[in-house]
């Protein structure tokens, strides 16, 4: 069964940082493309970073370009998220996406979610 | 930037009926289209991809259809369970991967 553990949220202030981690356990974790969709509490859906199976594609969405960094290790089965110079409309709850191919396309499977609230 | 634009806001339908849930894409993203559903406290699921397969357990009351901009989820016989919020999203043109601003469907 394919699982997705996110960790890492927390409450922090604006202009600092944070590191999503998520844990995938259920599949070959190096054969398929990752990302990390938010989601402000009563809200919709926004995409906020991608990586294809062999990290040769990271991709972020403008809100988040040049603050967030993704990365995979496929080694640990584990896809991280640094979060720099935080803003408060970054808070939402962050899941873990697995996506149904090798190559950025659409999500799969989904974790639970990490809630990080960016406040001071 | 490919726009998602899902329609109604929100739909009230007696259990039984069926529903019907549009999403228009700002230009055209081939097949490329997903459809999820969500329900309060949980996570989205991912119920329909390639705009008409469904994914693996979804029933058949569960069909999609179109391409290009013009996209429907229609919902047969509604079932209690089937109550949430439906989501499209385009992965045809990206980054950024993008959603519909959501459709509920809410209990008639």
């Amino acid at each position: 069964e394919v699982n997705l553990v996110e960790s890492g949220g927390g409450l922090v202030q604006p202009g600092r940082s944070l590191r999503l981690s998520c844990a995938a356990s259920g599949f070959t974790f190096g054969d398929y493309a990752m990302h990390w969709v938010r989601q402000v509490p009563g809200k919709g859906l926004e995409w906020v970073s991608g990586i294809s199976w062999d990290s040769g594609d990271i991709v972020y969405a403008d809100s988040v370009r040049g603050r967030f960094t993704l990365s995979a290790d496929n080694a640990r089965n584990c896809l991280y998220l640094q979060m720099d110079s935080l803003r408060p409309e970054d808070t939402a709850l962050y899941y873990c996406v697995k996506d149904k191919g090798w190559d950025i396309a659409t999500f799969d499977t989904w974790g639970q979610g990490t809630l990080v609230t960016v406040s001071s | 930037e490919t726009v998602m634009t899902q329609s109604p806001a929100t739909l009230s339908v007696s259990p039984g009926e069926t529903a019907t849930l549009s999403c228009r894409a700002s230009q055209s993203v081939g097949s490329n289209l997903a459809w999820f559903q969500q329900k309060p406290g949980q996570a989205p699921r991912l119920l329909m991809h390639a705009s008409s397969t469904r994914a693996t357990g979804v029933p058949a009351r569960f069909s999609g259809s179109g391409s290009g901009t013009e996209f429907t989820l229609t919902i047969s016989s509604l079932q209690s369970e089937d109550f949430a919020v439906y989501y499209c999203q385009q992965y045809d043109n990206w980054p950024p991967l993008t959603f519909g601003q959501g459709t509920k469907v809410e209990i008639k």
